[in-house]
């Protein structure tokens, strides 16, 4: 299987902040991936997939880029609202896999 | 829309079902997956299963225990859940996509139901 690699595992940014997540694959994914925003207690929600596609509905402070192994997920200035765990997936091969997540704390 | 319950506490060895009910888009045209969230862990793929029901996928810890299924006339997704053991413990969320040939992430996400396993 492909193992996710996310990086930092935690994150403390101040609203108004451009914060960065990295996620890694221990083998390319081509562009099979995608970014997910969990809240407690709440399903997780899709923001981007195809690596930097951004999902309907999602804000456009939100911004994926990369290929291969190394993705990044940007938020180019912090909400309340985004203070949240976020996930990258591969779905390039099965068994499908997930990053151990990053949790986006309040400084 | 996608609703799941069926969850519970269940002892290790037992069985559960878990039905999701979907509505609000077109269900028999969605791949449809199921992903897990042990407490206070990770998101962990379980299966997957084809619009026609044709093309089923498993993680491995699950292959042989746990089985996927959907009844399209009623817009109905399933887990059977068979020899449950305690690493199974989780929230069990129902979720459209997850499909292959680049269709494999997750767009729409039911609100998860509790499975655990303990004596």
């Amino acid at each position: 299987d492909i193992q996710m690699t996310q990086s930092p595992s935690t994150l403390s940014a101040s609203v108004g902040d451009r914060v960065t997540i990295t996620c890694r694959a221990s083998r390319s994914v081509g562009s099979w991936l995608a970014w997910y925003q969990q809240k407690p207690g709440k399903a997780p929600n899709l923001l981007i997939y195809k690596a930097s596609s951004l999902e309907s509905g999602v804000p456009s402070r939100f911004s994926g880029s990369g290929s291969g192994t190394e993705f990044t997920l940007t938020i180019s200035s912090l909400q309340p609202d985004d203070f949240a765990t976020y996930y990258c997936q591969q779905y390039n091969s099965y068994s499908y896999t997930f990053g151990q997540g990053t949790k986006l704390e309040i400084k | 829309q996608l609703v799941e319950s069926g969850g519970g506490l269940v002892q290790p060895g037992g069985s559960l079902k878990l039905p999701c009910v979907a509505s609000g888009f077109t269900f028999s045209s969605s791949w449809m997956s199921w992903v897990r969230q042990a407490p206070g862990k990770g998101l962990e793929w379980v299966a997957n299963i084809k619009q026609d029901g044709s093309d089923k996928y498993y993680v491995d810890s699950v292959k042989g225990r746990f089985t996927i299924s959907r009844d399209n006339a009623k817009n109905s997704l399933y887990l059977q859940m068979n020899s449950l053991r305690a690493e199974d413990t989780a929230v069990y969320y129902c979720a459209s996509g997850g499909g292959s040939y680049g269709g494999g992430y997750f767009d729409y996400w039911g609100q998860g139901i509790l499975v655990t396993v303990s004596s």
